[in-house]
């Protein structure tokens, strides 16, 4: 089972900053969040990864709580291309080998 | 593109048949996960193979197999198709199966049992 919970939807403006939040209570100590999104039923895209420091890509930024519980996803300026599902996602020790365990995401709409 | 390409992109047959997808992972990596997306399920993790070993399993069922041939490519064979498996199948590629190295995934190949 995913280990995050994030709204199942959310919207803004062209331009604007997208602010995607996802909760991850039960992370352990050593567990990355990672975040990919998928537009209409292409594969799924990486987008950023991290531990316990806040983290910044040409993409995005990842903003980690200090108790790790949860994390924001940040798009400065969100253009119509960026509407898509956000996945966060706690990535996994399963025998012996890391695994990323896709939740049902955030479906962000970029409005005109 | 992120490197990885899929074979077929879309394929329809019926009940009760077997079906080859086939997967060509980024040039240097060498472990390469299958996943299943339907409409009810969303992104389900299959089977993962790193190096041409079998490395973890997912919710993949028995009637799936998967492997991965010495030059890194990767088939998944699903056979005694239902009407139930029609859905996109994605493969992902990445260097190893430590580290935080990230996955890149294919474009996928559409699946329609009829």
């Amino acid at each position: 089972d995913a280990k995050t919970t994030q709204p199942p939807s959310m919207d803004c403006a062209e331009g604007r900053a997208a602010n995607l939040p996802c909760n991850h209570s039960t992370i352990s100590g050593n567990e990355y969040v990672y975040w990919y999104r998928q537009i209409h039923s292409q594969g799924p895209q990486y987008i950023i990864h991290g531990l316990k420091n806040n983290e910044t890509n040409e993409m995005a930024s990842l903003i980690i709580t200090e108790d790790r519980k949860s994390s924001t996803l940040i798009l400065p300026h969100a253009t119509l291309r960026d509407t898509a599902v956000y996945y966060c996602i706690v990535r996994v020790l399963m025998d012996s080998s890391y695994k990323l365990i896709f939740g049902s995401g955030t479906r962000l709409l970029v409005r005109p | 593109d992120s490197g990885v390409t899929q074979t077929p992109k879309h394929l329809i047959t019926a009940t009760g048949q077997r079906v080859t997808l086939r997967c060509s992972p980024r040039s240097g990596d060498l472990s390469v996960y299958w996943y299943q997306q339907s409409l009810d399920q969303g992104l389900q993790f299959l089977i993962q193979y790193y190096n041409g070993e079998e490395r973890a399993k997912g919710n993949i069922l028995e009637r799936f197999s998967a492997q991965q041939f010495p030059d890194l490519h990767s088939e998944l064979n699903l056979s005694s198709l239902e009407l139930g498996d029609s859905a996109l199948y994605f493969c992902a590629s990445s260097i190893s199966i430590g580290g935080t190295n990230e996955q890149f995934f294919g474009p996928g190949t559409r699946l329609t049992v009829l």
